[in-house]
């Protein structure tokens, strides 16, 4: 099973200022088709995961453009350019390239 | 709009066998996407559980593929999930999500199963 390890697992963020959080991933996602099948997901407290963005960069309908998504290969990175208080819960990186799916730890983010 | 909603019993007796929905609705059963269950043990992070197409294909997470058994009702618009033999370990909230493009587009509330006596 391809394994992701994110980084930070707590993030701990001022109002208005950035986070970044990591997904390392245990082999490279590229599928055969070429595409790059990671994912980021979004869970706040109560509520089940949203999908933010897909294929390491694209925005999901409805998702605010300070959501941004990189990398390649192994190396993935979820930037939030400035946080906003609805931006708290818990992130997931998702790869749907190989089967099982599996996903990162979570990392969760908070107001300090 | 696509919504997904998951439904069933909120408590399930050890070795028995864990039942749940998932409604569909806004699209299709039989459009050209799979359909995933997913599960957020309390504590844990989330676990890939499987997915169905509607013609009756299958892959499952071998971690679980000797218990689970996905199934469609294409008269009823939606999925169905089986857990048999359920230990505390199954305790968990369950998701069915759609899967458009390659990837878990649209999401369910979530159902939330208890594994007790």
């Amino acid at each position: 099973d391809i394994v992701l390890t994110q980084t930070p697992l707590s993030s701990p963020v001022t109002l208005g200022q950035p986070a970044s959080i990591s997904c390392r991933s245990s082999q490279s996602l590229v599928h055969s088709d070429g595409n790059t099948y990671l994912s980021w997901l979004q869970q706040r407290p109560g509520q089940p995961p949203r999908l933010l963005i897909y294929k390491i960069s694209n925005r999901f309908s409805g998702v605010p453009d300070r959501f941004s998504g990189g990398g390649a290969g192994t190396d993935f990175t979820l930037k939030i350019s400035r946080v906003e208080a609805e931006d708290v819960g818990v992130y997931y990186c998702m790869q749907t390239t190989q089967l099982p799916l599996t996903f990162g730890q979570g990392t969760k983010v908070e107001i300090k | 709009q696509v919504q997904l909603q998951e439904s069933g019993p909120g408590l399930v007796k050890p070795s028995g066998t864990l039942s749940l929905t998932c409604a569909v609705f806004g699209v299709s059963i039989s459009s050209n996407n799979w359909w995933s269950w997913i599960r957020l043990p309390p504590g844990k992070g989330l676990e890939w559980i499987g997915e169905i197409y509607h013609s009756g294909s299958t892959n499952y997470n071998p971690s679980l593929k000797s218990r689970v058994t996905l199934s469609v009702d294409k008269s009823n618009n939606q999925v169905s999930l089986k857990v048999s033999s359920v230990t505390a370990a199954d305790t968990a909230t369950y998701y069915c999500a759609r899967v458009h493009g390659g990837y878990e587009d649209r999401w369910g509330q979530g159902t939330q199963v208890t594994v007790s006596s």
